[in-house]
């Protein structure tokens, strides 16, 4: 299967300051991906959909000048998390879809193995 | 909306058991996928299975197997033979076939118990 790599796994930041997350497919094109936050045992909750080259578009309630996203190549989204605060501390997972699929169904998204983040 | 229903938060089974998870969806669509996702302790995400609306046939991938049933909007996850690797929180996700993104159900939290 396609591997999608994130970085950090783990950050911890001070309050007030900015922290980005990278999401990076190894092995294929994305023309979509995806940012999603987690609660403990809670399931995921799209933060916001980006595709190449273009804006990201947020979900209802997200805040997109806190959340910064970027999709400035095919294989290669940041998420920043600006100004920070306690309760921006989260479990963070982004996913990726294939570009141009030989068979449809196969446009599954594939996900990176996500970012704790805490601030303090 | 589509909306996707996990009806019981947690389940357990005794290793090499058979236990079935449940899921229910929403959706006015006629074209879409459905998948199960695992996710371990280590919160990878890990798609266990997956199901074309289009398809009679249910899917199955070793000892992991759906019962799809279109027409009541229910696809249900069966384990055979559960393994203690098995343990983890299991999503249902829908997607339609014109969407981008997945839609996930809340979960169930699965103890393989020895």
């Amino acid at each position: 299967g396609a591997v999608v790599s994130q970085h950090p796994s783990w950050v911890i930041c001070k309050s007030g300051t900015s922290v980005k997350i990278e999401c990076r497919s190894l092995d294929f094109q994305a023309t979509t991906m995806f940012w999603y936050r987690q609660f403990p045992k809670q399931s995921l909750m799209l933060m916001a959909t980006s595709n190449e080259g273009s804006k990201a578009t947020y979900e209802q309630g997200v805040e997109k000048d806190k959340f910064l996203i970027n999709h400035a190549s095919l294989t290669l989204s940041t998420l920043t998390v600006t100004s920070a605060h306690p309760e921006d501390s989260s479990f963070y997972i982004c996913s990726a879809r294939e570009r141009g699929p030989r068979v449809r169904w196969l446009a599954e998204a594939f996900f990176g193995q996500g970012t704790r983040l805490t601030v303090v | 909306a589509q909306t996707v229903t996990q009806s019981q938060p947690e389940m357990s089974v005794q290793e090499a058991e058979t236990v079935t998870l449940s899921c229910t969806y929403d959706t006015s669509e006629s074209d879409y996928y459905l998948f199960w996702y695992k996710q371990p302790p280590s919160r990878q995400m890990i798609l266990v299975i997956r199901q074309e609306a289009y398809k009679q046939q249910n899917a199955t991938e070793n000892r992991f197997s759906v019962n799809f049933q279109k027409a009541a909007k229910s696809f249900s996850l069966k384990i055979s033979d559960s393994q203690l690797g098995d343990a983890a929180m299991y999503f249902c996700a829908y997607r339609s076939g014109s969407a981008r993104q997945l839609t996930f159900g809340s979960g169930t939290q699965l103890t393989v118990l020895p």
